[in-house]
């Protein structure tokens, strides 16, 4: 069975600083790996996907993730973080024919000024 | 361009009642699904649709229906609102073609069941 493993339910970071957001995943075949963000009241927000290729991806607002298929694992990352990024963040998988996701149940990130 | 548009944002229900949650997207997206939003349960697959009169489950579809008559809309109703199914709902859509399409969510309805 497919499954993602967030293992933070929060990340403390100061503005400016680097910022590492974990997610392991568990799946049969080639994943399909995302992350999203979701500010309070609202829906989430596609940030960036890894499908095939270059294992370092960049997404938007300055994000890129590292997919390491040995480790099972698709970090996501930031060089410096701003209050703004805070947010909640879920990584998800998806695989096979339809575009079926598998959430991790959330990492709340707070940026202090 | 108005994207997923999710209404009510709230609502409150008695145990036992029935209501349709709506979801409409204006982008022509062949795929469309319910999530459920749990607090430290990340978001579940309710039902989803790839494409007009095609519907199925997801992981957790009991207590819910759908149905997909036209590509823009895609309700969700709940027959007999058990207090288990208060949460927060999202819809979404992408275009269909595998699965490495990014999904475009609605803001959501909260619903509350007493």
């Amino acid at each position: 069975a497919q499954s993602v493993a967030q293992p933070e339910d929060q990340v403390n970071v100061a503005e400016g600083n680097p910022l590492t957001v974990k997610c392991t995943y568990s799946v049969s075949g080639n994943p399909y790996l995302f992350w999203y963000v979701q500010y309070p009241n609202r829906g989430l927000q596609f940030l960036l996907k890894y499908i095939t290729g270059d294992n370092l991806v960049k997404g938007s607002y300055g994000f890129e993730a590292e997919f390491n298929k040995s480790q099972t694992s698709f970090h996501l990352k930031k060089p410096s973080a701003l209050v703004s990024d805070s947010a909640l963040y879920f990584c998800a998988v998806s695989s096979g024919g339809y575009n079926k996701l598998i959430f991790g149940a959330g990492t709340r990130l707070a940026v202090h000024p | 361009n108005a994207g997923v548009t999710q209404t009510p944002k709230f609502q409150v229900l008695k145990t036992g009642q029935s209501m349709t949650l709506q979801c409409a997207q204006d982008m022509n997206h062949e795929y469309m699904s319910w999530y459920r939003q749990d607090p430290g349960m990340g978001l579940r697959l309710i039902h989803y649709s790839v494409g007009a009169g095609i519907t199925d489950q997801g992981e957790v579809p009991n207590g819910y229906n759908v149905s997909r008559s036209t590509t823009e809309d895609f309700p969700l109703r709940l027959l007999s609102a058990a207090p288990s199914q208060t949460s927060v709902y999202f819809c979404a859509s992408s275009y269909a073609g595998g699965a490495g399409q990014p999904q475009h969510f609605g803001d959501g309805t909260r619903l509350s069941i007493l």
